[in-house]
């Protein structure tokens, strides 16, 4: 079967550094997204890797490793504006999205 | 502005209620989804159009009929509301259905079936 799994809920301070967990099983890789969720608000695109590595954008990066079925989303500098949910979501063989269920991510002063 | 609309933006429906959701796109994307986001549970794909004219089944089409007569407009319809279908529904649009490709996100509609 196909499994997303990333952690239901993180806390962090403003200003820290955060890192949110992916883990993925799935019928074929084309890539993974992470998306950011407001509450009460549409999912919005913050990054995709297909190849191993680290894609930096701004205070956001993204680590992807193919071989370990694992990727992570690192926040720095954290704001208040940051507390969202991040999701996690995987391009299958047939190019559609398999979604985890997101971390809700609770930014403290 | 270019973007993703959807309308009704909530609705509170009875069981048994036909009920269609709107969902038009200016960004001449090919292709389009509809999902919907339960508490817990990560956006489940209802139906797919990868272009106009074609559409497809995604994790839970059960209840759900789409049509794609268009580029720009992919309407999702219940045809006889159950309580289970009560649920925030996603509309979304890619330039096409491909490696890579970023999908984006109508703002919502917030359906309950009492």
């Amino acid at each position: 079967g196909q499994n997303i799994d990333q952690p239901t809920e993180m806390t962090a301070t403003e200003g820290a550094i955060v890192q949110i967990n992916c883990t993925y099983q799935t019928s074929g890789f084309n890539g993974l997204f992470w998306y950011q969720q407001h509450a009460g608000e549409a999912p919005t695109f913050l990054s995709y890797n297909v190849l191993d590595g680290l894609e930096e954008k701004g205070r956001f990066s993204s680590f992807l490793s193919r071989s370990k079925g694992y990727s992570y989303l690192l926040l720095k500098e954290l704001q208040m504006k940051d507390s969202a949910s991040y999701l996690c979501a995987v391009m299958d063989s047939n190019y559609q999205l398999i979604w985890g269920a997101g971390t809700k991510l609770i930014i403290k002063p | 502005i270019a973007g993703i609309t959807q309308a009704p933006t909530s609705q509170i429906l009875a069981a048994g209620r036909r009920m269609t959701l709107r969902c038009t796109q200016d960004m001449r994307h090919n292709a389009m989804y509809w999902y919907r986001q339960d508490l817990g549970l990560g956006l489940r794909l209802i139906h797919y159009s990868n272009t106009a004219g074609t559409t497809g089944k995604g994790e839970v089409p059960d209840g759900y009929s789409v049509s794609r007569a268009n580029t720009d407009d992919f309407p999702l319809t219940l045809a006889s509301a159950v309580p289970s279908q009560t649920s925030v529904y996603f509309c979304a649009s890619s330039e096409k259905a491909g490696v890579g490709d970023t999908q984006y996100f109508g703002p919502g509609t917030r359906l309950t079936v009492l």
